[in-house]
């Protein structure tokens, strides 16, 4: 079955500490993308890309890398890791064109805390 | 840059009533809408979408969602909820054309027996 799997699910850090999340997607997609949710901000992007070896900027990209090794996977790094980045980050990935368009299937979350 | 709007961040309805959720949207041209569920302690899933053609749109689990190009909106509705439907709702936009995906802030629903 197609799907957008990450981990870990949970990851606790210090301040400062250096931090990898990783996405994987077997919906052969041509396009991956970072959110971070944070309440009453919604979903944020942070980082996107369409295609290995490709990235583009989101709306939050500030204290964020992130590397799109094949077509399946995409990791977001946090190299300095602050408090603010605090949050629950989400992973999706969508086709480039069809009935299906646009249409973003999520992997199950990464719950990150800097301490 | 497109935008979405949600005004309500929670809104409260009595089991087996009708909901409205509100989503209004900023973009110039024609855009693709979505409305996404997250239920407690899961990601997000698709309810519906909106490609240019039919305003009205039906998603699963009985939601419909109609979108209004004059008046910038694509609200989702119900005819009666269900305490299952208890979740935070989200409705985003994407160029046509385009691959960036910007969402709102969310309505958390809460349904009262």
């Amino acid at each position: 079955e197609a799907a957008v799997t990450q981990s870990p699910r949970n990851k606790v850090t210090v301040t400062g500490g250096n931090v990898t999340l990783s996405c994987r997607q077997t919906n052969s997609h041509n396009y991956m993308y970072w959110y971070r949710q944070d309440t009453g901000h919604g979903l944020r992007l942070i980082h996107y890309s369409y295609g290995a070896g490709n990235l583009q900027i989101g709306d939050v990209p500030d204290g964020y890398k992130a590397t799109r090794t094949t077509q399946e996977d995409f990791f977001l790094l946090l190299e300095l890791a602050s408090p603010s980045q605090t949050s629950l980050y989400f992973c999706a990935s969508s086709d480039a064109a069809g009935s299906s368009q646009n249409t973003l299937y999520f992997g199950a979350g990464t719950r990150l805390s800097v301490l | 840059a497109q935008s979405v709007t949600q005004p309500d961040a929670r809104v409260t309805v009595s089991e087996g009533a009708s909901l409205q959720l509100r989503c209004k949207y900023s973009y110039f041209g024609t855009p693709y809408l979505f409305w996404y569920v997250q239920y407690p302690r899961q990601g997000l899933q698709l309810l519906l979408k909106y490609y240019p053609g039919d305003p009205v749109v039906q998603g699963v689990n009985g939601f419909e969602a109609e979108f209004s190009k004059s008046n910038s909106s694509f609200h989702l509705r119900k005819a009666s909820v269900h305490w299952s439907d208890w979740a935070v709702y989200f409705c985003a936009v994407s160029m046509t054309g385009g691959y960036k995906v910007v969402f709102g802030s969310g309505t958390r629903l809460l349904v009262s027996p």
